[in-house]
């Protein structure tokens, strides 16, 4: 059975604080995503991770950056939290079915900026 | 214009109805099709899987997708109270391998209660 675990279900920042997000799957997927989700807005990719070390930008990067210096864990940071950054965080791993692959999602982490 | 449009809701119906969930596409080189369902504070888990046009049924459940109308369907057949949450629909290009291929772009998710 995958598992994709995140660090924390809910977190509560400041304003200007540094904030990481894990997150670790343990079926050795080599993709591995972040995206946020807001009502009325859906989900909408931050970044996605294809190999170590490697990163792309989905469709909303600004105001974050990514780590992933093993093949398990996928790191979301925020280097300055901003009030606008509060969401739901979401990180999923990819596997394959048939032609393509979907993906395995986390349980998320409530992240509220003050 | 977003790729995916979905009707996020809210949807209401009593238990034993047939549901029908629906989304359209503006990208004609989505092939494959999913649904996920989320329910509340939990993350989105794969429901259904399709490929290119034509019906898949699993259980009370069956997926739809008419690609030359660019629009997809699921249906839930004798609904439950347990099948209250939020659906929602994916899509890719496809073509594994392709880091930006198997990328899914996603529906905003309809909300779905069920009343006993």
């Amino acid at each position: 059975d995958v598992k994709v675990t995140q660090s924390s279900r809910y977190l509560v920042k400041r304003t200007g604080e540094k904030v990481f997000l894990e997150c670790v799957q343990d079926m050795d997927h080599e993709n591995m995503f972040w995206y946020r989700q807001d009502p009325g807005l859906g989900l909408r990719l931050i970044y996605f991770s294809y190999d170590v070390k490697m990163k792309e930008k989905g469709d909303i990067p600004e105001g974050y950056s990514v780590s992933r210096e093993k093949k398990e864990r996928f790191s979301l940071i925020l280097e300055s939290a901003s009030t606008n950054q509060t969401s739901m965080y979401l990180c999923a791993s990819s596997f394959p079915l048939a032609g393509t692959d979907t993906q395995y999602f986390g349980p998320g982490t409530r992240l509220t900026v003050l | 214009q977003k790729e995916v449009e979905q009707d996020p809701g809210p949807l209401s119906v009593p238990e034993g109805a047939i549901v029908s969930l629906n989304c359209t596409y503006s990208n004609s080189a989505f092939q494959y099709f999913m649904w996920y369902r989320q329910y509340s504070r939990k993350g989105p888990e794969l429901l259904m899987y399709t490929y290119s046009s034509g019906n898949k049924e699993d259980g009370r459940f069956t997926a739809q997708v008419d690609k030359s109308s660019k629009y997809i369907s699921l249906f839930i057949r004798d609904s439950q109270p347990s099948d209250s949450a939020t659906y929602l629909c994916a899509m890719s290009r496809g073509a594994r391998g392709e880091t930006s291929g198997s990328r899914l772009t996603f529906g905003e998710g309809t909300q779905l209660t069920v009343n006993p």
